[in-house]
């Protein structure tokens, strides 16, 4: 029973670059969330989507930033034209469809993203 | 806005004491509190979580206690072990349809042998 899947696990960018994150939840999840954690501290919301949809997306910088999560596949985070700042772990969580545990958020293993 | 502070930011302890982490919430339509433990370089772990209409919830050496009137929740945890060191992260769910979780700013918790 593979739990959340993250790739890559560590990735590269030179500024100006684009960066693209993937995130496969849980089997049976159809909620899935993204976060950001900068080095030494917490994780910030930055959006929600189910199938085909985006429920939140108040936590997503206005420019640069996109999220999706199709019909088929995984979904990805998208950072257009990466900047140091970006630098970051960004960390994806699933949550179970059943509305009683619709709660539960299990987190994959994070993409650490480094912007020289 | 929607806040969770959490304290303390670091706390040492020896091997066997206890340990308490304190969190305090500002959104009263929170309803689901999870704990998360986050070792250096790994994932957050869900160790335990509570639900609005539980004052109390248990699971070996961690427990967990929840104050609603207040806006505060806290965990426990009895006879740590040196396997216990890690951030501590806790978390209240935002309510409504989205249940995005506000993090509190972790507590690095250090259980000396």
């Amino acid at each position: 029973n593979a739990g959340v899947m993250q790739n890559p696990r560590h990735l590269v960018r030179r500024r100006g670059q684009e960066a693209r994150l993937r995130c496969s939840p849980m089997k049976g999840h159809s909620h899935v969330y993204w976060y950001r954690q900068l080095p030494e501290e917490g994780l910030k919301f930055m959006v929600y989507l189910q199938k085909e949809n985006i429920i939140d997306e108040s936590g997503m910088p206005k420019e640069r930033f996109s999220a999706e999560f199709p019909k088929e596949g995984p979904s990805i985070l998208r950072i257009q034209q990466v900047v140091r700042g970006d630098s970051a772990a960004y960390f994806c969580a699933s949550s179970p469809t059943s509305s009683l545990f619709k709660n539960e958020q299990f987190f994959g293993p994070g993409t650490r993203l480094t912007v020289l | 806005g929607e806040n969770v502070e959490q304290h303390p930011s670091t706390l040492s302890v020896q091997e066997g004491d206890s340990a308490v982490i304190k969190c305090t919430y500002s959104d009263s339509a929170s309803n689901y509190f999870p704990w998360y433990k986050q070792e250096l370089g790994k994932r957050p772990q869900l160790i335990i979580d509570i639900r609005s209409n539980v004052g109390e919830k248990k699971d070996q050496r961690i427990a967990v206690t929840l104050n609603k009137t207040a806006k505060h929740f806290s965990l426990h945890i009895t006879e740590t072990q040196p396997e216990d060191s890690a951030v501590y992260f806790c978390a209240a769910s935002s309510g409504g349809a989205t249940n995005k979780l506000i993090f509190g700013t972790g507590t690095l918790l250090a259980v000396q042998p």
